[in-house]
């Protein structure tokens, strides 16, 4: 298994407060990837990285920001939490080696906003 | 149309059964395709990835039809520990951007 941390792993905030959620990696992999996961709405890219200071977003990023400052970290922001930014957090990487294809997911971050 | 769809399920099989899913993809241009599993509140983990010829791990078989954009997934003999749930993985050429089917749900019942 790849060496993906996610912190924290549960959070409960209040709405309108800024969180951050924090992944690093011990494998060196270039990509990384944000992804939140709803009942009905399988796994939604949220903002993805290709390098140090490299990202971009993915299909859900309103509401969000992120900032890869080293290869190991990948963090996403939300500016000021709403109810709707609850759910199950998973932070990925993937090698850009050409025979590294393969997706790693940290084991999630569960945040609920009150 | 969804780039990558998959009957969401449930799938309920008694131990033992042979269960086959499908997932379709848009996009003719894929080439990277993978199975993966996810338990209930855990993170995805990597099954298996699919080949052309086709490949095998045990009891599971993984195919890829690219004249009809889909890949399947076989589990022979199916064990209460394989109810999960599978997700589809495409991606495509030139491309590092994974595209996750939604999911499907397969139970396992004594």
């Amino acid at each position: 298994d790849a060496g993906i941390t996610q912190s924290p792993r549960h959070k409960v905030t209040e709405t309108g407060t800024p969180v951050t959620l924090r992944c690093h990696q011990t494998e060196n992999h270039r990509y990384m990837y944000w992804y939140r996961q709803d009942p009905g709405h399988g796994l939604r890219l949220i903002h993805y990285s290709y390098g140090v200071k490299d990202t971009d977003k993915g299909e859900v990023s309103d509401g969000y920001s992120v900032s890869r400052s080293k290869t190991e970290d990948f963090l996403l922001t939300l500016e000021s939490a709403t109810s709707s930014q609850t759910s199950v957090y998973f932070c990925a990487t993937k090698s850009d080696q050409s025979s590294g294809n393969t997706i790693y997911f940290g084991e999630g971050s569960w945040l609920t906003v009150v | 149309r969804k780039e990558v769809e998959q009957d969401p399920g449930p799938f309920n099989v008694p131990e033992g059964a042979t269960v086959a899913f499908n997932c379709t993809y848009s996009n003719s241009a894929s080439q990277s395709f993978f199975w993966y599993r996810q338990d209930c509140r855990k993170e995805p983990k990597l099954l298996m990835s699919v080949y052309s010829s086709g490949n095998e791990d045990g009891r599971f078989t993984a195919q890829l039809n690219r004249a009809s954009q889909y890949i399947s997934l076989l589990i022979r003999d199916s064990k209460l520990s394989d109810s999960a749930t599978y997700l589809c993985v495409v991606t495509s050429g030139g491309s590092y951007i994974p595209t996750f089917g939604r999911g499907t749900s397969l139970i396992v019942h004594p």
